[in-house]
């Protein structure tokens, strides 16, 4: 099956850090643009961070830029966020997707949760 | 940045109807928008992308058009299944729309 999964996510708090991590199967990962998409409870959806095929081009959101940084390896076929000096306002699902046409593939998300 | 805007923002509809939902943006952007489905819980769904082209797999009853800064969303003949919230997006910084709810009137 094409897919991505997404885990790391967690109970952290302020201050705190987390690695999360996005695996493909089913396609061929090293081909494609990946990004993170953040969605706060009850809220809409955000764009976080964009990695290019070759980690060449790497692009984040004022909200995340500086503490969060992305990265992959595609010998892994995966993607990972790594997240610091976490704030409240990070508490949301994150989610990978895959990037070719617009947002073709998401994975089922991975919940962080900033709280003392 | 780029600003997006959806309307309405809740829609309620009954199944058979025909909704149309419209996103607008800061400044013109082509053809380049999507257009998702999300479900409680669920991962977002790529419905439209390129203003009008439709993903593969997805039924006919979505469309969508639009170019520069107005673009639209229709259902037609909502079914059970399309009660969702669905997102804008733009291609150019990644921008989504706030979303518009579909729900059962």
């Amino acid at each position: 099956d094409v897919q991505l999964v997404e885990s790391g996510g967690g109970l952290v708090k302020p201050g705190g850090s987390l690695r999360l991590s996005c695996e493909g199967s089913g396609f061929t990962f090293s081909t494609y643009s990946m990004k993170w998409v953040r969605q706060a409870p009850g809220k809409g959806l955000e764009w976080i961070s964009s990695i290019s095929s070759s980690s060449g081009h790497i692009y984040y959101a004022d909200s995340v830029k500086g503490r969060f940084t992305v990265s992959r390896d595609n010998d892994k076929n995966s993607m990972y966020l790594q997240l610091n000096s976490l704030r409240a306002e990070d508490t949301a699902v994150y989610y990978c997707a895959r990037a070719s046409t617009a947002f073709d593939l998401w994975g089922q998300g991975t919940m962080v949760t900033v709280s003392s | 940045d780029i600003q997006m805007t959806q309307s309405p923002s809740t829609l309620s509809a009954s199944v058979g109807d025909r909704i149309t939902i419209t996103c607008r943006a800061s400044q013109s952007l082509g053809f380049w928008v999507a257009w998702y489905q999300q479900k409680p819980g669920k991962a977002p769904k790529l419905l439209i992308y390129k203003a009008s082209t439709l993903e593969s797999g997805v039924p006919s009853r979505f469309s969508g058009s639009g170019s520069g800064r107005e673009f639209t969303l229709t259902i037609t003949s909502l079914q059970p299944d399309d009660f969702a919230t669905y997102y804008c997006q733009e291609y150019n910084g990644w921008t989504f729309g706030p979303g518009t709810k579909v729900e059962i009137k």
